[in-house]
């Protein structure tokens, strides 16, 4: 298993500004996601962040506006860019452990982002 | 495309009540399933999984049995508490995750 913290856990933002969360797990870890949870919907993959390479980003995401770090296999960032009240959400990051498919994903506790 | 259908909520049921929440999907080939549950405030948790078809995955007295024929994955438990209130999400895996809209479950005593 892994366990998975995320700094904030909540934040209030005024529109314009920038949010950076962190995600820190108790292990390596080879693929790191992070997803948004908007107010009562399911979770919408961002991006895919891998050590060493650039973040692959879904469909709708751009760079500019979701900037993400993966500087080592255990920590990673995602930055909200010139927010706007449109992003407040719940931002989760996750991981997988062992071969992608047949293992369970493993859930941060989430970064609620309230922007005004 | 992969993509994964959930009831809709919420769904309130009296303690000890018999719970079913549905869950079908559509994939290519053969994906693993799974229930997630979060708790208020809180992150996802994987409540169950089963990996290929014919697999009943069960925790907590929560089951759900991989139907490949119906293309189903049903959560169901036989008496549910008040703890058990909380966002259940259906969910597969196929080159990434898929997760369904999420069924709230609110029990009362």
């Amino acid at each position: 298993s892994a366990v998975i913290s995320q700094k904030p856990s909540r934040d209030i933002c005024q529109r314009g500004t920038s949010l950076t969360i962190q995600c820190q797990v108790d292990s390596q870890v080879t693929m790191m996601f992070w997803y948004r949870q908007q107010p009562g919907q399911s979770l919408t993959l961002i991006a895919t962040a891998n050590q060493g390479s650039e973040a692959t980003y879904e469909s709708g995401f751009v760079i500019d506006k979701f900037p993400i770090s993966r500087p080592n296999l255990t920590f990673s960032t995602l930055t909200v860019s010139n927010m706007s009240p449109e992003d407040s959400s719940i931002y989760l990051c996750s991981v997988v452990s062992g071969s992608y498919s047949y293992n369970e994903q493993f859930f941060g506790p989430g970064t609620r982002l309230t922007v005004l | 495309g992969n993509s994964v259908t959930q009831m809709e909520g919420p769904v309130t049921l009296s303690e000890e009540a018999f719970l079913t929440i549905n869950c079908t999907y559509t994939a290519t080939g053969y994906p693993s399933l799974f229930w997630y549950v979060q708790y208020p405030g809180e992150g996802l948790q994987l409540l169950l999984k089963a990996t290929k078809a014919d697999d009943k995955g069960s925790n907590k007295g929560f089951e759900a049995t991989y139907r490949k024929e119906t293309t189903s994955f049903h959560l169901e438990k036989g008496s549910v508490q008040v703890s058990d209130s909380a966002v259940y999400f259906c969910a597969l895996s196929r080159n990434q995750f898929y997760f369904g809209t999420g069924t709230s479950l609110t029990v009362i005593p």
